[in-house]
């Protein structure tokens, strides 16, 4: 069974660029969840999609969205790009339909913004 | 806010002893608590997980103890091996804040290193 697959595997953007990163999670699973992670800040949650429907939000400004497709592949997008968006973004997919799933991860986005 | 905390971000073990990793939480309502083990350009995978009904739960050389008075998880491997050596990321799911979530709240990450 194929894992997460996350694409592109790194990108370099500069301050203002907009960016768009895909994830293709297990087949089956329906719930894609996205996470940043940064030195010393760990993994946050970006947000969580369910059905093509946004289930839950973090604390992340409007800049960070996503969406989902019918075949539960995800895409996450961030406007106006600022250095500080520099990161390993990853994403995560699981079953939704259950409480307390094992998330099954990608190996990430690193984004560099210059 | 940090609701789950790991205050150490590093830590070094010999090979064959015990390496703790400690994660402490804020919320009460989180009940359910997990351990990510993640290697350089690699996604984070699933090492163990504890229902907060439990204090400890074992899996081969890998133990979480649970202690839900002092909003305490521990993580205990025995014995430490060189393939150990990695970022552990422990999380923690439940109700949280304003809105209902059965989504993960990870920590910041400690990295072990064995050495031999």
């Amino acid at each position: 069974k194929a894992g997460v697959t996350q694409t592109p595997r790194y990108l370099i953007k500069t301050r203002g660029q907009q960016v768009t990163l895909s994830c293709s999670p297990i087949s089956g699973h329906r719930s894609v969840s996205w996470y940043q992670q940064t030195p010393g800040q760990g993994l946050q949650f970006l947000f969580e999609y369910f059905s093509e429907t946004q289930r839950n939000k973090g604390n992340f400004p409007g800049r960070f969205s996503g969406r989902q497709f019918s075949n539960s592949r995800s895409e996450m997008n961030v406007s106006t790009l600022e250095l500080g968006d520099s990161a390993l973004y990853l994403c995560a997919s699981s079953l939704g339909t259950q409480t307390n799933e094992k998330l099954f991860f990608g190996s990430g986005t690193q984004l560099s913004v210059l | 806010d940090q609701q789950v905390k790991q205050n150490s971000p590093s830590l070094s073990v010999q090979e064959g002893r015990i390496s703790i990793l400690n994660c402490d939480y804020t919320n009460s309502m989180f009940d359910y608590f997990l351990w990510y083990k993640k290697y350089p350009a690699e996604g984070p995978t699933f090492l163990i997980s504890i229902s907060s009904i439990k204090d400890k739960n074992e899996d081969g050389r890998f133990t979480v103890f649970l202690n839900k008075s002092a909003k305490h998880l521990s993580l205990h491997i025995v014995p430490s091996q060189p393939g150990d050596s990695a970022v552990y990321f422990c999380a923690a799911s439940g109700f949280v804040g304003t809105y209902n979530t059965d989504k993960l709240i990870f920590g910041t990450g400690t990295r072990l290193q064995v050495f031999p």
